[in-house]
């Protein structure tokens, strides 16, 4: 069956712009993760929802990173006001929904602030 | 805060050597554990996983991983390695009071010498 699906694969964009990522999760799959991989390093968890729960914003470095998650499905990471810091590798990934799941990541969105 | 470390930044090694990836991390209660490997040009994908029961346990591909409670340690083993097994490795961490957030090491890439 299809896989998790980002949109954009890429993006370049100026300081100071806003950007949207897109996210299609496995059908079914009730949990929802964002991370972000800069270079050379890690990981970094931004943000989780899990069905209808209010989602678990911890990890997100800065208010200008926000997310939503619409019916249960799709989810858009929107980041404001880009600085060149921001550039990396964001990810998504699904799963069926608790901690013991297996994570499916889609292929990511490479973020260049110029 | 948690955080996972990963002994190796780089290992390479000739095909049919033994493998000993090391993952430790800092949190002191209950956690689940789990290798992610990421193949060139592939989207992340689990590896093998531990929640509970047995300290020893079997993934994809021939790879295993040992859970040593006492050392904070889960490292990844695997007798001999092939050629294809060249990829990057990432150990990740979820603590179980702490809801849904996965920390993840900042990885180890294999490179395997045919």
């Amino acid at each position: 069956g299809a896989g998790v699906s980002q949109s954009p694969s890429n993006k370049v964009t100026e300081k100071g712009k806003d950007v949207e990522l897109r996210c299609d999760p496995i059908s079914g799959h009730t949990a929802l993760y964002w991370y972000r991989q800069s270079l050379g390093q890690g990981l970094e968890f931004l943000i989780y929802f899990q069905g209808n729960s209010a989602p678990d914003k911890s990890g997100l470095p800065s208010d200008r990173f926000s997310a939503e998650r619409t019916g249960g499905s799709v989810s858009t990471l929107t980041i404001q006001r880009t600085q060149q810091e921001d550039s990396a590798v964001y990810l998504c990934a699904s799963s069926l929904g608790v901690a013991t799941d297996t994570q499916y990541f889609g292929p990511g969105t490479r973020l260049t602030v110029l | 805060a948690q955080s996972v470390s990963q002994h190796n930044h780089h290992v390479i090694l000739s095909e049919a050597a033994s493998l000993e990836l090391g993952c430790n991390y800092s949190y002191g209660g209950t956690v689940n554990l789990f290798w992610y490997v990421q193949y060139p040009g592939q989207h992340l994908q689990l590896l093998l996983k531990y929640f509970s029961g047995d300290p020893l346990v079997k993934g994809i591909k021939g790879f295993e991983a040992e859970f040593i409670k006492s050392k904070f340690s889960f490292n990844l083993r695997k007798p001999s390695v092939q050629w294809s097994d060249t990829a990057e490795y990432f150990c990740a961490v979820n603590a179980v009071n702490y809801g849904q957030n996965f920390v993840f090491g900042p990885g180890t890439r294999l490179s395997v010498l045919p």
